[in-house]
């Protein structure tokens, strides 16, 4: 089966860095993505990860280890508009659908 | 369009009510997911098309939901004599075949059944 563990809730200050971790256990693997979606509104992509290692963009940036099943996002500077829920996505093969995490609800806080 | 549309944004259907959930993907993009999110947690898959060939309605919870894509864009969800546990936000995602950046999603139908 396919399972994605991701937690579900998480707080951080205005200005801090915070972590969220995703692993996962699927059948196959093509890529892994993240989200963010704020509430009532529809996902929006932040990032993609295939290969091992470090990809950044801006303020953001995503970490992957295909061995150990383990991805995190890395968010700096955080602002309270940075305060939504983080989606954790897996493909195991092609463009198969994404199967989803919960996700991680981030509170940024003053 | 420039992005993924859907409609209506909201519908309140009776039980035992008839839908119909349509999705217009971004021009071009070959592949279409449909996601069904529930309050609090992360989209689950329903079906996908590439192009007007259903791939995958693995993830269609009963034989009530049924999707279509007969000219490989726009695509509509149905959902037949609706039940209160369908009342979800129902998503619908377009992307490239490589999809390598990533998918892009519509602002989705919430739907109630009452």
């Amino acid at each position: 089966g396919q399972n994605i563990d991701q937690p579900t809730e998480m707080t951080a200050t205005e200005g801090a860095i915070v972590q969220i971790n995703c692993t996962y256990q699927t059948s196959g693997f093509n890529g892994l993505f993240w989200y963010q979606q704020h509430a009532g509104e529809a996902p929006t992509f932040l990032s993609y990860n295939v290969l091992d290692g470090l990809e950044e963009k801006g303020r953001f940036s995503s970490f992957l280890s295909r061995s150990k099943g383990y991805s995190y996002l890395l968010l700096k500077e955080l602002q309270m508009k940075d305060s939504a829920s983080y989606l954790c996505a897996v493909r195991d093969s092609g463009n198969t659908p994404l199967v989803f995490g919960k996700g991680t609800r981030l509170s940024v806080i003053a | 369009g420039a992005g993924v549309s859907q409609s209506p944004r909201y519908k309140v259907a009776k039980r035992g009510q008839d839908v119909a959930l349509r999705c217009d993907p971004i021009s071009g993009h070959v592949s279409l997911f449909w996601y069904q999110q529930a309050l609090g947690q992360g989209p689950e898959f329903l079906t996908y098309f590439q192009n007007e060939a259903q791939l995958d309605k693995s993830g269609l919870p009963s034989d009530r939901f049924f999707a279509e894509r007969p000219e490989g864009s726009v695509s509509t969800l149905k959902i037949q004599r609706t039940q209160q546990e369908d009342s979800a936000v129902y998503l619908c995602a377009s992307s490239t075949r490589a999809a390598t950046q990533g998918w892009y999603f519509g602002p989705g139908t919430r739907l109630t059944v009452t």
